[in-house]
């Protein structure tokens, strides 16, 4: 099935550097989401956007919904230990329907 | 807890047997989704259901695999006839309506 491009593939960085990841899509998206898995459990939702431009923060997290409808970015800023994990874009083109994911960034994180 | 749960957590099992795997959604939820996460990729999209409406299945890879959701709430993923290439962790989401979809831990299956 379709998979979003989804960029880095992965990241090391130092405790307290901002991080940035971007996803790209061939299609368009009604909506936008960002979420966080860690190992063996399943993805978690940070931040869904629901509006072309629209510019989302939760905490340290700021997502933005392209203009264009197919992409979106996610900044993590001030990391921390606890970011480690998988990050995963989804789009989604109606409310209450499938979600095509990205092909996830990997963060790893050091002290 | 009150969350999405599946089990069996980890299958193994031989190639050309049939696996079932279950998913219990949160109570009320009336959407149900099954995706399947292959080693290192995102996940990819199976089969979704909303409440009494007919499923879209349009992501079932082959005729091998099948899904049904008894009374709303359980659902069953089947694989018949299992491949190596079914080796994935597959992963249970419900939602209320159009609200977020909350995931399960998922079941790593293995094919020997």
């Amino acid at each position: 099935g379709q998979q979003l491009n989804q960029s880095p593939q992965s990241m090391f960085i130092q405790e307290g550097e901002d991080v940035s990841m971007n996803c790209t899509s061939s299609s368009i998206f009604n909506t936008w989401l960002w979420y966080k898995q860690d190992p063996g459990e399943g993805p978690v939702l940070l931040i869904a956007l629901y509006k072309a431009g629209e510019l989302t923060s939760n905490g340290r997290l700021t997502a933005q919904f392209g203009i264009t409808r197919k992409d979106s970015f996610l900044n993590i800023s001030a990391s921390i230990p606890s970011d480690v994990g998988i990050y995963f874009c989804a789009g989604q083109t109606g409310t209450a329907s499938k979600l095509t994911f990205g092909t996830g960034t990997r963060l790893q994180v050091t002290l | 807890g009150a969350g999405v749960s599946q089990s069996p957590s980890n299958k193994v099992t031989e190639k050309g047997k049939d696996v079932e795997l279950r998913c219990d959604p949160i109570s009320g939820h009336t959407a149900l989704y099954w995706y399947r996460q292959s080693l290192g990729q995102g996940l990819e999209f199976l089969i979704y259901f909303q409440g009494n409406s007919a499923p879209d299945k349009s992501g079932l890879p082959s005729d091998r695999f099948s899904a049904e959701r008894t009374g709303g709430s359980v659902s069953t993923l089947t694989i018949q006839r299992t491949q190596q290439e079914d080796s994935a962790v597959y992963l249970c989401a419900s939602s209320l309506g159009r609200d977020e979809q909350f995931f399960g831990p998922g079941t790593r299956l293995t094919v020997l």
